[in-house]
């Protein structure tokens, strides 16, 4: 079945800092794959997405490259805020038709950042 | 504002009550999806609806768990003769539209069971 893999945290940065929390999965076919965030108080809420190898998805500064010779869909981000600090994490979109309504989370990635 | 509306957000328990969490979306006629987080773990799907039609159960939802959609609006869930391995995050989720993977999240309901 389907699954994602995630870096183990926690992760402590100080501000500024550059950040990769890495990210590979098992599927079969071609998944679409998400970074979810999970602000301290706050429900889940997409951060960036990518639908085909090779995409880039962006935001607030974030980005992760779908990767599909790696399997991997690792988020980086140049220079880290203490706002930043929440819960990360990856999921994947299966692609075959037993799996492609539901989200596969990995166990997610907490990160802090230290000002 | 994600537009999914959560209640209650906390519930304490003991063992072998019934309690029933319920879910509003903002839209209506669309994909639902309930999740389980535990600590320390990614959320889990539990089950989905499409308007009222509930289409798919995870065998993580035994049979002492059971959600509707009554109308394809808002949802319930159920769980009958609570157990401590119950204790979670039960989240809720709206689809974006066209099962893209984009959901949005309520702020969860958190069950404990003494």
């Amino acid at each position: 079945g389907d699954s994602v893999t995630q870096m183990e945290g926690p992760v402590t940065l100080s501000e500024e800092a550059f950040l990769t929390i890495n990210c590979t999965y098992t599927a079969t076919g071609y998944p679409s794959l998400f970074w979810y965030v999970q602000y301290p108080g706050e429900g889940l809420q997409l951060l960036l997405k990518a639908t085909k190898a090779d995409d880039k998805g962006s935001n607030k500064g974030f980005e992760a490259t779908y990767r599909k010779e790696t399997t991997s869909f690792h988020l980086e981000k140049g220079s880290v805020q203490v706002s930043d600090s929440a819960v990360y994490f990856c999921a994947l979109l299966g692609a075959s038709g037993g799996s492609n309504y539901k989200l596969t989370f990995g166990k997610g990635t907490l990160l802090t950042v230290n000002p | 504002d994600t537009g999914v509306s959560q209640d209650p957000r906390h519930k304490i328990t003991k063992r072998g009550q019934n309690v029933t969490f319920r879910c509003d979306p903002i839209s209506e006629h669309n994909r639902l999806y309930w999740y389980r987080q535990t600590l320390g773990q990614g959320p889990e799907f539990l089950t989905y609806f499409q308007n009222e039609a509930q289409l798919e159960k995870s065998r993580l939802l035994s049979d002492r768990f059971s959600a509707e959609r009554p109308k394809g609006s808002f949802s319930t869930l159920e769980i009958q003769r609570t157990e401590q391995g119950d204790s979670a995050m039960y989240l809720c989720a709206r689809d974006a539209g066209g099962g893209t993977g984009e959901l949005f999240f309520g702020e969860g309901s958190r069950l404990t069971v003494l």
